[in-house]
């Protein structure tokens, strides 16, 4: 089926220090999102975005979070400053702008803040 | 506030035995409402979707019943093989494009 490719798989990095996940949605898909999961629990919704544009986003997407995709690239995910409670699951997940909005998932970047 | 609630949390069955997973909702608006399996240290994968103008949707071993009238569904897995163990989520969306709210998730795990 369609493939979701998120690079990296897994990062460790400092509080405070910056990350950038990067998401290669499947290639005809016009909708971005962006959801977090922590140790296999509820998948949390953080922001979906279409046509260059945030459409919309949870509590859980902080002011410390950004997306773009600049130039049809990859859809990223950026947080900066990072805290501590982001360490967690970050999946992508990308659709067509059709009814029945069938969500395909990467498989996700672990990030670890210590 | 919880937008869709999943039961049980957790549940294990025997090898052959049928599996049932239920969802509610609170949002009428829903009228998309896909069924995702994980398995660990993998995205969720689409497994059975249905709009909110059937009741039933069968693929296989695996059927979704849907109520309107009681905001429920739900999941039913016959022949339960040990390749089912998985996390199941169940979800709900309004429009093409919007955000896919999910419930809690089950974890089954089916013993040969």
């Amino acid at each position: 089926g369609p493939k979701v490719l998120q690079i990296p798989s897994h990062q460790i990095i400092d509080m405070g220090q910056m990350v950038t996940l990067n998401c290669d949605p499947v290639s005809n898909h016009l909708y971005f999102y962006w959801y977090k999961q922590i140790l296999g629990q509820q998948m949390e919704f953080l922001v979906n975005f279409y046509n260059g544009k945030v459409m919309e986003k949870s509590k859980l997407f902080k002011d410390q979070f950004s997306v773009e995709r600049p130039d049809g690239s990859y859809f990223t995910l950026k947080i900066q400053p990072t805290a501590l409670e982001d360490s967690a699951v970050y999946f992508c997940a990308s659709s067509l702008p059709n009814s029945g909005n069938t969500l395909y998932f990467g498989e996700g970047s672990r990030l670890i803040v210590v | 506030q919880q937008q869709v609630r999943q039961s049980p949390q957790s549940l294990t069955v025997w090898e052959g035995g049928t599996t049932v997973l239920t969802c509610s909702y609170e949002d009428s608006t829903f009228n998309y409402f896909p069924w995702y399996q994980q398995f660990p240290g993998e995205g969720p994968a689409l497994l059975i979707s249905i709009l909110s103008v059937s009741d039933k949707k069968e693929d296989g071993r695996f059927t979704t019943f849907f109520n309107k009238r009681e905001k429920k569904l739900s999941l039913h897995i016959i022949d339960s093989q040990p390749g089912d163990s998985a996390t199941y989520f169940c979800a709900a969306s309004n429009n093409a494009g919007a955000k896919l709210t999910f419930g809690g998730g089950t974890r089954l795990t089916v013993r040969p």
